[in-house]
C-alpha cells in the first residue's frame, strides 16, 4: 500500500477565498471518507463516497462545502467563501470491503483562514 | 445520540508505568468500538477494536475490553515506552446508510507523553 495521500499539507487563506483539497486513496479502495478535526477535538465525519457516488453527508457540510470523486479514484473537497470557523485539519480516509473495511487515514490538510 | 467521552489529558507517565485511558460511550443500538492512535506528523491508525460485548481488542501490548454494562472501553497497557507517546482516540461506529460504511464518532483525544 502506498497509503492515502493528501495535498496540500498546509493551506493558509484569507477569509472569503475559495480553497480546494485533494485526496488520493489507496488504489483498490472503493470507499472514501472526509473528516474534519478542530484543535483539541476528535475528527468529525463529513461525507463519504462509494466509488463515484456520494452516499451520505453530515449536517456539518454546509452549502459552502462540496466534495467530488469524479472517476471513483481521487476526491476533492472545496470550500467556498471560507470563514475563520473553517480553520481545521481536513482528513481523508479510504477503505475496502476486501480489507474488512479497515480505515486508512491520510496525514490531513491543515487549513488556516485568516 | 451517539457520543464518546475520554478522560482529559494530557497524560504524562514515566517509561514502564501502567497506562489507563478511560473511555465511555453513549450509543443507540449496538456499536463497534475502536481505539485509534495518531503519532506526531502521521495519520490516524487503528490500534485495536472490539465488535461485541466482552470482546477484548489487543495490539502492540495495548488492550481494551468492551463493557456493555458500564458502556466503557478503557485502554490499558502494562508497561509503556517512550515510543507510545501519541494522541489516542476512542471511537464508535454508527451504522451508515450503506452497510459497512465507517461513520466513526470520535472522542476528543488524549495526548500521552512518556518520559524516559
Amino acid at each position: 500500500d502506498t497509503g492515502v495521500s493528501q495535498n496540500p499539507r498546509h493551506k493558509i487563506t484569507k477569509r472569503g477565498q475559495n480553497v480546494t483539497f485533494r485526496c488520493d486513496p489507496i488504489s483498490e479502495h472503493n470507499r472514501l471518507y472526509w473528516y474534519r478535526q478542530t484543535l483539541g477535538q476528535g475528527p468529525e465525519f463529513l461525507t463519504y463516497f462509494q466509488n463515484e457516488a456520494q452516499l451520505e453527508k453530515s449536517r456539518l457540510l454546509s452549502d459552502r462545502f462540496s466534495a467530488e470523486r469524479p472517476k471513483g479514484s481521487f476526491s476533492t473537497l472545496e470550500i467556498q467563501r471560507t470563514e475563520q470557523g473553517d480553520s481545521a485539519m481536513y482528513l481523508c480516509a479510504s477503505s475496502s470491503p476486501s480489507r474488512n473495511e479497515k480505515l486508512f487515514f491520510g496525514s490531513g490538510t491543515q487549513l488556516s483562514v485568516l | 445520540g451517539n457520543s464518546v467521552t475520554q478522560m482529559e489529558g494530557p497524560v504524562t507517565l514515566s517509561e514502564e508505568a501502567f497506562l489507563t485511558i478511560n473511555c465511555t460511550y453513549t450509543a443507540t443500538g449496538y456499536p463497534s468500538l475502536f481505539w485509534y492512535v495518531q503519532y506526531p506528523g502521521e495519520g490516524l491508525q487503528l490500534l485495536l477494536k472490539a465488535t461485541k460485548a466482552d470482546d477484548k481488542g489487543s495490539n502492540k501490548g495495548f488492550e481494551a475490553t468492551y463493557r456493555k454494562e458500564t458502556t466503557s472501553f478503557h485502554l490499558e497497557k502494562g508497561s509503556v515506552q517512550v515510543s507510545d507517546s501519541a494522541v489516542y482516540f476512542c471511537a464508535l461506529i454508527v451504522g451508515g446508510k450503506i452497510q459497512g460504511a465507517q461513520k466513526l464518532v470520535f472522542g476528543q483525544g488524549t495526548r500521552l507523553t512518556i518520559n524516559p
